[in-house]
């Protein structure tokens, strides 16, 4: 166990539904993290959030909308999505201090599929 | 843009060799490289971290070492054992201005077989 959580674990959901990933992490850090994994391709980082604020955006179309309530929770709510959206979703967190020793702890994370 | 390639894509050895995974990186201004282990349903672990400035770090039968003058990694697993099988990814920090964006290659698939 890192200290990350996820649920559901596992979800399936037709392209017109409306669902939301879930992340919670236990260890006091300060900053959350989205990252997409398709098969064949490197994960790709999505959003980050320091201190609740949203830090980075990578180009993530509209129809992925996340949201940070509290430094514990991070959120990603999903709608109208493509079946090429289909993945593993992870979610991680670190404690942002400035040093470049800082480390990514990730949750186990949510396999998506998109019919 | 960072871009980080690991050779080979899967690997597959008996149990007990000492083997090799080879990670390279386009833009030398990184902060650190990490080394991660995935097993399959399941996220990342951290394996080793080394800092721009150091040339390698080891943990246990792990090794790893960065050049980062010539972008390159290297993680050497000695006396490999069937728990060792996972996806090993390298994955690189800065070389864009964060110090917490990381980059990731496609990973290699190592299987040790009993």
């Amino acid at each position: 166990e890192t200290g990350v959580t996820q649920t559901p674990r596992h979800l399936v959901m037709g392209m017109t539904n409306k669902k939301s990933l879930k992340c919670e992490q236990h260890l006091g850090h300060n900053a959350m993290y989205w990252y997409k994994q398709s098969a064949k391709k490197p994960l790709e980082l999505m959003f980050v959030y320091s201190l609740e604020e949203r830090v980075e955006n990578n180009s993530v179309p509209s129809r992925f909308s996340p949201e940070c309530p509290n430094s514990s929770h991070l959120f990603l709510h999903l709608h109208t999505l493509q079946p090429e959206d289909s993945a593993l979703y992870l979610c991680a967190s670190s404690q942002l201090d400035g040093s470049y020793t800082d480390t990514q702890y990730f949750g186990p994370g949510t396999r998506l599929t998109v019919l | 843009k960072q871009e980080v390639t690991q050779i080979p894509a899967a690997l597959s050895v008996p149990e007990g060799e000492n083997l090799v995974l080879n990670c390279s990186f386009t833009d030398s201004a990184i902060y650190n490289l990490q080394w991660f282990r995935q097993d399959p349903g399941k996220g990342l672990t951290s394996l080793l971290l080394i800092q721009s400035s150091q040339r390698e770090q080891t943990s246990g039968r792990l090794n790893a070492s960065l050049d980062k003058s010539s972008g390159r990694s290297t993680l050497y697993i000695a006396a490999s054992q069937p728990g060792d099988s996972a996806t090993y990814l390298c994955a690189v920090t800065g070389g864009g201005g964060s110090n917490y964006k990381l980059t990731f290659g496609k990973g290699t698939l190592l299987t040790v077989n009993p």
